[in-house]
């Protein structure tokens, strides 16, 4: 089924650990982003990318590196875990960065714990 | 900067009864807005969206209109049912940029 495949669905991490969350779209999607969310803060942006080569950082950056190397892949990386990076991590992708008219497709999240 | 607010949650009603969901946002020019839903479990989904003053967008029998003289893009609803109960995010990307903002997301809870 076409959409925004995120992998694993749940892990959980000793600090300092690390870890790349995987995120795949299969719709040919210019745009995607990685989003946490955590109780009482509702999403916020971690970094992002407009195309293939082209990434940017987000509200909360900082302990989390992208590349985009594929228009269909955009990983997440966790280089040292932390106990404040446990949250539930949603991909998300747009058809035209410059048309947000289409909306966002989101993936169904991977929960981390980070103990 | 850019910014969404989103009235507190939970929201607690009964079926078949009236739900609004306020919405008021803050950013320069003609942002897009949106209302994303979040079932339990599972990630988001676009519920409906506005990308002009004045439009007004719909979707399962849920309503918003774009309201640029008050900055608001309330949810509405004329009977609700107990599957409406998930969390409801109010969300805009401004006018020239592709990311999106989110509120803190609204819970609504319905009981039969």
């Amino acid at each position: 089924n076409a959409g925004v495949t995120q992998t694993p669905k749940f892990q959980v991490l000793k600090t300092g650990q690390s870890m790349t969350l995987q995120c795949a779209q299969d719709m040919n999607h210019e745009y995607m982003s990685w989003y946490r969310q955590d109780p009482g803060m509702g999403l916020r942006l971690i970094h992002y990318s407009v195309g293939a080569g082209i990434t940017d950082q987000g509200e909360v950056p900082n302990g989390y590196n992208v590349s985009r190397s594929t228009t269909e892949d955009f990983p997440l990386r966790l280089l040292s875990a932390a106990p404040s990076q446990t949250s539930v991590y949603f991909c998300a992708s747009s058809y035209d960065s410059r048309a947000p008219n289409y909306g966002y497709t989101f993936g169904s999240g991977t929960r981390l714990t980070v103990v | 900067g850019n910014s969404v607010t989103q009235m507190e949650g939970p929201v607690t009603l009964s079926e078949e009864a009236f739900l609004t969901i306020n919405c008021t946002y803050t950013a320069t020019g003609y942002p897009s807005l949106f209302w994303y839903v979040q079932y339990p479990g599972e990630g988001l989904q676009l519920l409906l969206k506005a990308t002009k003053a004045d439009d007004k967008g719909s979707n399962k029998g849920f309503e918003a209109t774009y309201r640029k003289e008050t900055t608001s893009f309330h949810l509405e609803k004329g009977s609700v049912q107990v599957s409406d109960s998930a969390v409801y995010f109010c969300a805009l990307i401004p006018s020239g940029y592709s990311t999106l903002t989110f509120g803190k997301g609204t819970m609504l809870l319905v009981s039969p």
